[in-house]
């Protein structure tokens, strides 16, 4: 079945220090979808990518579909402490708006 | 966020036992998920609902059922709960404008 892939699995950073997670999927994706994840919470919605090659942008968060649509990444400009947390990556699977999870990056921000 | 809440938060039961955790919306979305999210293994799939009385299997769904009998509820049910079903369950509903997934707040559930 389709798997999806997240490096790395876990990042620390100085505060003020970019960080970047790069999700891969088995299969070509119709769309890739990010979600954060706040330590003792819920997934939560942050984005979608549908074209090739798109490049979206929230604040510091700028996010990528690569141009083959089996990869993307999200990367984070000048970290906060606010940053921390787990991201992951979700590929749609089989329909019924089903989607695979990748398997997350989990992001500690050293003050 | 949608409206969703999960009941119950916190569970503490014993092998062998029957668990009902169970997932409220009132957002009127057409697709629910349960999912258990467990270390090193990210968030999969148990069942999911595309409509009441629709059900269908996820990839772990060995040990677990699910019941919709309304939009607004959908239930999983451990029939005799193990220690490896120890986890965090999520449930989550689904729209596909926009396509994307709102999660309630999980229910950390313990089987010793």
């Amino acid at each position: 079945g389709q798997q999806v892939m997240q490096i790395p699995q876990y990042q620390h950073v100085q505060e003020g220090e970019d960080f970047t997670t790069y999700c891969n999927s088995s299969t070509t994706l119709s769309n890739i979808q990010w979600y954060k994840q706040r330590p003792g919470g819920h997934p939560v919605f942050l984005i979608q990518l549908v074209k090739s090659g798109e490049v979206k942008k929230q604040k510091r968060l700028t996010f990528q579909f690569g141009e083959a649509k089996k990869n993307s990444s999200l990367h984070i400009t000048a970290t906060q402490t606010t940053d921390v947390g787990t991201y992951f990556c979700a590929g749609p699977t089989g329909g019924y708006q089903k989607v695979t999870f990748g398997t997350g990056t989990k992001l500690q921000v050293i003050p | 966020d949608a409206g969703i809440t999960q009941s119950p938060r916190h569970k503490v039961t014993e092998t062998g036992t029957p668990v009902t955790l169970r997932c409220h919306q009132t957002e009127n979305h057409r697709y629910m998920y349960w999912y258990r999210q467990d270390p090193g293994h990210g968030l999969r799939l148990i069942h999911y609902s595309y409509g009441v009385k629709d059900t269908d299997k996820g990839e772990v769904s060995d040990g677990y059922s699910v019941s919709r009998s309304k939009t607004e509820d959908f239930l999983l049910t451990l029939e005799s709960a193990t220690s490896s079903q120890t986890s965090v369950y999520f449930c989550a509903t689904g729209t596909s404008q926009p396509d994307t997934q709102y999660f309630g707040p999980g229910t950390r559930l313990t089987v010793l």
